[in-house]
């Protein structure tokens, strides 16, 4: 148990719907990153925040957005859904806002769009 | 551009033999290292990390990998393989400097054979 937890577990839902995916980073941890996994494009890096504050961004979707809280908590928005979206969603965190401090993933959300 | 080539897809041992998967990257600058494991239906875990200092670091269950920066390799290393390995195993490369995300590998699938 890496001390990452996200909720739900799995989500199905319907082409042109809207989702919101929920993390909780490690216990003092300050930077959550969300990862889409797919069986073609791999695991990708979407965005990073750090301690409230967007740090980086990769390959998001306009159609996604995310946010994390005062209580450090993050979530990750995804609407106007695409059969193309459904994929496995990891939330990672970390102490510090740099790649050099270890990341840990939660067990993910797993999304089908019917 | 960044990127981790792991070029087994693929790789089937028997139980008790040893183990190398291959990893290699592509990076400007002295990359930060990781080697993840995911099991099926899980989240990522962590086994270990190049830094910097010992080429040669040691992570969990066993595990070894060397960072060669005249190949740039990572390769990860076992000496005696166990059932309960079996999983899909990803290397990944730390980007920093405004870009803080780990770049993946495409991940090598291990099968262990009784």
């Amino acid at each position: 148990d890496s001390g990452v937890t996200q909720t739900p577990k799995h989500l199905i839902t319907a082409t042109g719907q809207r989702v919101t995916l929920r993390c909780s980073p490690r216990s003092g941890d300050l930077s959550v990153y969300w990862y889409q996994q797919s069986l073609d494009q791999g695991l990708q890096f979407l965005i990073q925040y750090y301690n409230g504050e967007e740090r980086a961004k990769g390959n998001i979707l306009e159609r996604f957005s995310a946010q994390q809280f005062p209580d450090l908590h993050s979530e990750l928005n995804l609407s106007s859904l695409e059969l193309g979206d459904s994929a496995l969603y990891f939330c990672a965190s970390s102490v510090g806002p740099t790649s050099s401090y270890e990341q840990y993933f939660g067990p993910g959300t797993r999304l089908t769009v019917t | 551009a960044q990127s981790v080539t792991q070029p087994d897809i693929h790789i089937t041992v028997s139980e008790g033999a040893s183990l190398e998967l291959r990893c290699n990257y592509s990076y400007g600058a002295t990359p930060y290292l990781f080697w993840y494991v995911q099991s099926p239906g899980q989240g990522l875990q962590l086994l270990l990390k190049y830094f910097s200092g010992d080429t040669l670091v040691q992570g969990i269950k066993g595990f070894e990998a060397e960072f060669k920066r005249s190949q740039s390799s990572f390769n990860l290393r076992k000496p005696s393989v166990h059932w309960s390995d079996a999983a899909e195993y990803f290397c990944a490369v730390g980007i920093s400097g405004g870009y803080n995300k780990l770049i993946f590998g495409a991940g090598t699938r291990l099968a262990v054979h009784p």
